[in-house]
């Protein structure tokens, strides 16, 4: 089992330009979710999936959207990249909704200039 | 929504001392609380977790204890190891918010061998 699988690992945008970051994981788990990492701000839900086919906005949804493709993956979208997206992105997975621990990918170190 | 404090930000002990960070939680209908260590330039993962149902749960030289009434929950690392050193975060959900996890903002521990 690879767990949850990110990518890219880095990557560096101009500001403006755009970016699909991909989330799989092969767990079998129904819920996926995107969080963000600033220093000294813990960790921020962008965006989740309770289930295949339903997503919803988390605390800092604004500048990003999402697509859940299936029950594997579940991606997340920069449309037009600004210098306050810079930050660490974490993809998880969790089994039992609410009552289960989160398995986070490796995380998208991403720099916005 | 639910609001999780973690105090301190930062704790420096020194190896084989024991180290406790504290979590306050806003949300009564919170009832899974797990704590995750996250190791520099890595991806968090989960550490020992406590439900609603239990007062304290140990394994090894890692415990946490939950007092509802107060709505608090702490972890205790007992013979601290430089290999402990790392940030760690405290985390409530409920089954009742979608399974969304609301972090605290972390506490970066450092054991001074």
């Amino acid at each position: 089992n690879a767990g949850v699988t990110q990518t890219p690992k880095f990557q560096v945008l101009k500001t403006g330009q755009s970016m699909t970051l991909q989330c799989a994981q092969d767990m079998n788990h129904n819920s996926m979710y995107w969080y963000r990492q600033d220093p000294g701000m813990g960790l921020r839900l962008i965006y989740y999936s309770a289930s295949e086919g339903t997503t919803d906005k988390g605390e800092v949804p604004n500048g990003y959207n999402v697509s859940r493709l299936n029950k594997r993956e579940f991606s997340l979208r920069l449309e037009s990249a600004a210098p306050s997206q810079t930050s660490v992105y974490f993809c998880a997975s969790s089994d039992r909704q609410g009552q289960e621990p989160l398995h986070f990918g490796n995380g998208t170190r991403l720099t916005v200039t | 929504g639910e609001n999780v404090e973690q105090h301190p930000s930062t704790l420096s002990v020194q190896e084989g001392d024991s180290a406790v960070i504290k979590c306050t939680y806003s949300d009564s209908a919170s009832n899974y609380f797990p704590w995750y260590k996250q190791e520099l330039g890595k991806r968090p993962q989960l550490i020992i977790d406590i439900r609603s149902n239990v007062g304290e749960k140990k394994d090894q030289r890692i415990a946490v204890t939950l007092n509802k009434t107060a709505k608090h929950f702490s972890l205790h690392i007992t013979e601290t190891q430089p290999e402990d050193s790392a940030v760690y975060f405290c985390a409530a959900l409920s089954n009742t918010n979608a399974g969304k996890s609301t972090f605290g903002d972390g506490t970066t521990l450092t054991v001074k061998p």
